[in-house]
């Protein structure tokens, strides 16, 4: 079955970098795009963008450019999201959910359990 | 690219109707029929309810339609059930491959 499984709760310094992960399982990786999604304490959901696992071109979206940094491992099936620079407003939850690039459709059909990102001094 | 606009929250009775709404733009909600919705109870992952504005994935009570006019699209939950209790947020397609979310709605069974 379809799992997209997600690294554990990190607590972090402002100013320091934090790598999440995303490993997928159950289909085939490059079918579809993995997209990263953020939820700040009690806030609504930011959509942040999205790599084509194919290509590996990213898409950030506004706002969230220059810190932030989309990659990928095919050979594991896994796609990571790193944020440097870390500030305390980058506390939240972030989630990776895929697209089907394949098939060209805009429905995040799976999404992984959420990582809490926590800043803090 | 400005959040859609939903509803802070609404509320039903059991076996009632519920609507929210999600107003978007002419860039957005009201150039694609590329509107999805998701559902996501507190502190668990969101799960996608209706995509292509109306389409139900596989395993969704068909007590959840979408609907779309001009810039507005629409969620109706039908014969409303305590487990329904739940955040519920509007995604639309933006153009040049970038999505935006609405701000969410809050859906209280009374």
């Amino acid at each position: 079955q379809v799992q997209l499984v997600q690294s554990g709760s990190e607590l972090k310094k402002p100013g320091a970098s934090v790598k999440v992960s995303c490993k997928a399982s159950g289909y085939t990786f490059t079918n579809y795009a993995m997209n990263w999604v953020r939820q700040a304490p009690g806030q609504g959901l930011e959509w942040m963008g999205w790599i084509n696992t194919n290509t590996g071109n990213p898409t950030y979206a506004q706002g969230f450019t220059g810190r932030f940094v989309f990659s990928l491992d095919t050979s594991v099936n896994t796609a990571y999201l790193q944020i440097t620079s870390l500030k305390a407003e980058d506390t939240a939850v972030y989630y990776c959910a895929r697209v089907n690039i394949a098939a060209a459709t805009t429905e995040l059909d799976y999404w992984g359990q959420g990582t809490l990102v926590t800043v803090s001094s | 690219q400005s959040a859609l606009s939903q509803p802070r929250s609404v509320s039903g009775s059991p076996g009632q109707s519920v609507t929210i709404s999600c107003t978007g733009t002419s860039s957005d909600v009201g150039s694609y029929n590329y509107v999805s919705w998701y559902q996501q109870h507190p502190g668990k992952a969101p799960k996608l309810m209706i995509y292509d504005v109306s389409k139900r994935p596989s395993g969704v009570p068909d007590r959840f339609s979408g609907s779309k006019s001009g810039n507005t699209a629409s969620l109706t939950i039908s014969g409303l059930q305590a487990e329904d209790e739940a955040d519920y947020y509007c995604c639309s397609y933006a153009g040049s491959y970038t999505f935006v979310f609405g701000t969410g709605t809050k859906v209280t069974v009374l």
